[in-house]
């Protein structure tokens, strides 16, 4: 069974402070990482697609690491504001699957308090 | 503006009847997805067309079916045979078969 986790499962923040979350998936057979914004009633936005190990991307306020031989990306938040309140999911693609399907982790849902 | 419509946004449905949902697209994207949400759990890919004509089951296809007649057009069918078919679908396309996935606003199906 190929599981990718997020954690925490959620979280509050006040408006200010500074957050991060947990991507882990199966590190063989690695292709991509997905991360994507999905605000209540709208449609999931791509943040970012990573796929080199150690790659950094940032957009914002918001970056994006990732380590493949480990299994782990970490998404940072600087700065949070209300506006940033979401939830957040991770996808892994990877090599020899069907193509076309990733793996989504259940996400993050992070809260904003102004 | 592109980007991906999908409709209904709310659907009602009776126990054994077939019901389409409506994902089009004016990104000139050559792949499309349709994803089904339920509660606590991730999305999970229910079929996905990487060309017109041509698509292929995803991890739950069963009780489902697709057309991919047009390249901006990939309806699913939520037949009788769905044992439980109550969820939110979301519907996406990407540039060939990779890359950012662009998602529609979704519909909520609910059985009665």
């Amino acid at each position: 069974i190929l599981n990718v986790e997020q954690s925490p499962q959620s979280l509050h923040v006040q408006e200010g402070d500074s957050t991060n979350f947990t991507c882990s998936f199966p590190s063989s057979n690695f292709y991509a990482l997905h991360w994507y914004r999905w605000e209540t009633a709208k449609s999931p936005e791509a943040l970012f697609v990573m796929t080199l190990n150690g790659d950094e991307k940032k957009k914002g306020r918001i970056s994006a690491t990732l380590n493949t031989k480990e299994g782990y990306s970490y998404l940072y938040i600087k700065g949070s504001q209300p506006e940033d309140s979401a939830t957040y999911l991770c996808a892994w693609e990877n090599y020899g699957g069907s193509q076309g399907n990733l793996i989504f982790g259940k996400g993050t849902k992070l809260s904003v308090k102004p | 503006d592109g980007g991906i419509t999908q409709s209904p946004k709310y659907l009602f449905r009776k126990e054994g009847q077939n019901v389409t949902l409506s994902c089009e697209q004016n990104l000139n994207h050559d792949a499309m997805y349709w994803y089904r949400q339920d509660p606590g759990q991730g999305l999970r890919l229910i079929y996905y067309s990487q060309i017109v004509n041509d698509f292929q089951k995803g991890d739950i296809a069963e009780g489902y079916s697709v057309s991919r007649e047009k390249k901006e057009s990939f309806p699913l069918t939520v037949t009788s045979a769905q044992k439980n078919p109550t969820a939110f679908y979301l519907c996406a396309s990407s540039h060939r078969g990779e890359g950012y996935r662009f998602f529609g606003p979704g519909t909520r199906l609910t059985v009665l």
